[in-house]
């Protein structure tokens, strides 16, 4: 069964550092997601990517974020200067359509530690 | 904007059934979804209600009442590996967007 995929699983980075988090979309989808989940906590979204272009992003997602898909199957999420309160999962997740039925399916997480 | 709440957990015994439910605000709704989650990985797609009624998948059924904004996922014939957490989302902005429950712990005992 397809899935999508993360890499790294874990990162640890000092504060102020950039990190750059990597996922693999299943290949026929054509919306990608980043969320992410401080311990204990909900998941909470983060932004919305389709042809190319930001479909919507949340207040969380302020200038120190920022998506790419530099090529046919990675989309990335940069993290620039990076804050204690930034060390949590993040999930990428990829739909097929984009519909409000349609389902998420979501990668294994990179956990990010940032001291 | 929205808000989904949950009970944060939820204990049952190996074999019963649970019910977990949840109440919603939102702007604008098309339907819940229910995910499930356990310790450090994914979130993985349950169900999805779009309209009145509970919708069965094997074990686990789920129930959406529009006029309540109220839903629940319910588990039948509770096995240890059930023990997880469950969120209810709603999709917004015509689907580009998950807006998640708080989560409800489910611990399945002996």
């Amino acid at each position: 069964e397809p899935e999508v995929t993360q890499t790294p699983s874990h990162q640890v980075t000092q504060m102020g550092q950039e990190v750059i988090l990597r996922c693999v979309p299943i290949s026929n989808h054509l919306y990608f997601y980043w969320y992410r989940q401080i311990l204990g906590q909900k998941v909470e979204f983060l932004v919305s990517f389709y042809n190319n272009e930001i479909s919507e992003k949340s207040e969380i997602f302020d200038d120190q974020f920022s998506v790419e898909r530099p090529d046919g199957s990675n989309f990335t999420l940069k993290i620039r200067s990076t804050k204690l309160e930034d060390s949590a999962m993040y999930f990428c997740a990829s739909s097929g359509t984009g519909g409000e039925s349609d389902e998420q399916y979501f990668g294994p997480g990179t956990r990010l530690t940032v001291t | 904007g929205q808000s989904l709440e949950q009970p944060s957990e939820v204990t049952a015994v190996e074999g019963a059934i649970v019910q977990i439910n949840c109440t919603y605000q939102t702007s604008g709704f098309y339907g819940l979804s229910w995910y499930q989650q356990h310790d450090g990985g994914a979130p993985t797609f349950l169900s999805y209600n779009a309209l009145d009624g509970l919708e069965e998948t094997g074990r686990f059924s789920s129930f959406l009442s529009r006029s309540d904004s109220y839903g629940y996922l319910l588990l039948q014939e509770l096995q240890m590996k059930d023990s997880a957490s469950y969120f209810c989302a709603v999709p917004t902005g015509g689907g580009n967007k998950l807006t998640f429950g708080t989560g409800t712990q489910l611990k399945v005992e002996l």
